[in-house]
C-alpha cells in the first residue's frame, strides 16, 4: 500500500528566508504521480505541481522549486524568499492509479508560518 | 468561471441523524472525487466517479456512507446515522478527465456531529 510522510508538522520562518518542505513516499508501483497542494486558511486545496515517476528533472516555477529523487523516494518542495502570503498548510500526495489520477494518498501536511 | 461549489459550507447535526452534502463540479468535468479531512486521520479519499462508470467506493469508511452522482454532474454524499467521529471537513474535487489532469477542489463542508 502507498504511504506519504511529511515529517515536519509545523515550520516557522521569517519573511525572505528560504524554506524546504520534506516529503517521503512509499509505493510498490513503478508508475505513479506525485503532487503538492497548498491549503490556505480559506480551506480549498490549490494544485501546485504534478510529477510522474519517470521524470526526475527538478522543476522551478517562480519562487517555488521541487526536487524529485527516486533513489530516496523523496519529493521535496522549496520556497525561495518566502512571503507572508505563503503561510498555509502544504500537502504532498501520491497517486498510483493510471485511470483515476486524482485518487490521492496525502501526507499529513506541513503548516508553514511566514512571519513579517 | 465558477469553481467547484459545495453546500452547505457548515452543517451541525445531532448524533444519529442523516446528512446530505452536495457538490457541484466544474461544468464539463467528468471526474468527481470526495475526500474527508479530519484532525485524527488527515486527508482521506472516499469515492471517485468517472463519467457513467460505476464509482470507486474503496475509500468509504463504512456502509453508513454513500454517494450518488446524477446526470454526470451534481453529487450528493450521504451519511446515515451520523457519529461523532464523522465530524470533519468533506472536500469535493473535479477534473476534466479520469487521468492525470489537474483536480480542482471546493472549499468543503464542515460537518460537526454533536
Amino acid at each position: 500500500a502507498q504511504k506519504v510522510t511529511q515529517a515536519q508538522t509545523e515550520i516557522s520562518v521569517v519573511e525572505k528566508e528560504d524554506v524546504t518542505l520534506d516529503c517521503v513516499y512509499e509505493t510498490r508501483d513503478t508508475t505513479y504521480y506525485l503532487f503538492w497542494y497548498k491549503q490556505p486558511p480559506s480551506g480549498e486545496l490549490v494544485f501546485l505541481i504534478r510529477r510522474n515517476s519517470f521524470d526526475e528533472q527538478n522543476e522551478i516555477s517562480g519562487r517555488y522549486s521541487w526536487n524529485f529523487q527516486k533513489s530516496t523516494s523523496s519529493f521535496n518542495f522549496t520556497i525561495t524568499a518566502s512571503q507572508v502570503v505563503d503561510s498555509a498548510v502544504y500537502f504532498c500526495a501520491l497517486s498510483e492509479s493510471i485511470n483515476a489520477g486524482n485518487m490521492l494518498t496525502f501526507g499529513g501536511g506541513t503548516r508553514l508560518m511566514v512571519k513579517p | 468561471g465558477a469553481g467547484v461549489s459545495q453546500s452547505p459550507s457548515n452543517k451541525v447535526t445531532e448524533k444519529g441523524k442523516d446528512v446530505e452534502l452536495r457538490c457541484d463540479p466544474i461544468s464539463g468535468h467528468t471526474a468527481l472525487y470526495w475526500y474527508r479531512q479530519s484532525l485524527g486521520q488527515g486527508l482521506e479519499f472516499l469515492i471517485y466517479f468517472q463519467g457513467n462508470s460505476a464509482p470507486d467506493k474503496s475509500g468509504l469508511p463504512s456502509d453508513r456512507f454513500s454517494a450518488e452522482r446524477t446526470g454526470g454532474s451534481v453529487s450528493t454524499l450521504t451519511i446515515q446515522r451520523t457519529q461523532q467521529e464523522d465530524s470533519a471537513v468533506y472536500l469535493c474535487a473535479s477534473s476534466p478527465g479520469g487521468g492525470y489532469t489537474e483536480a480542482f477542489f471546493g472549499q468543503g463542508t464542515r460537518l460537526t456531529v454533536v
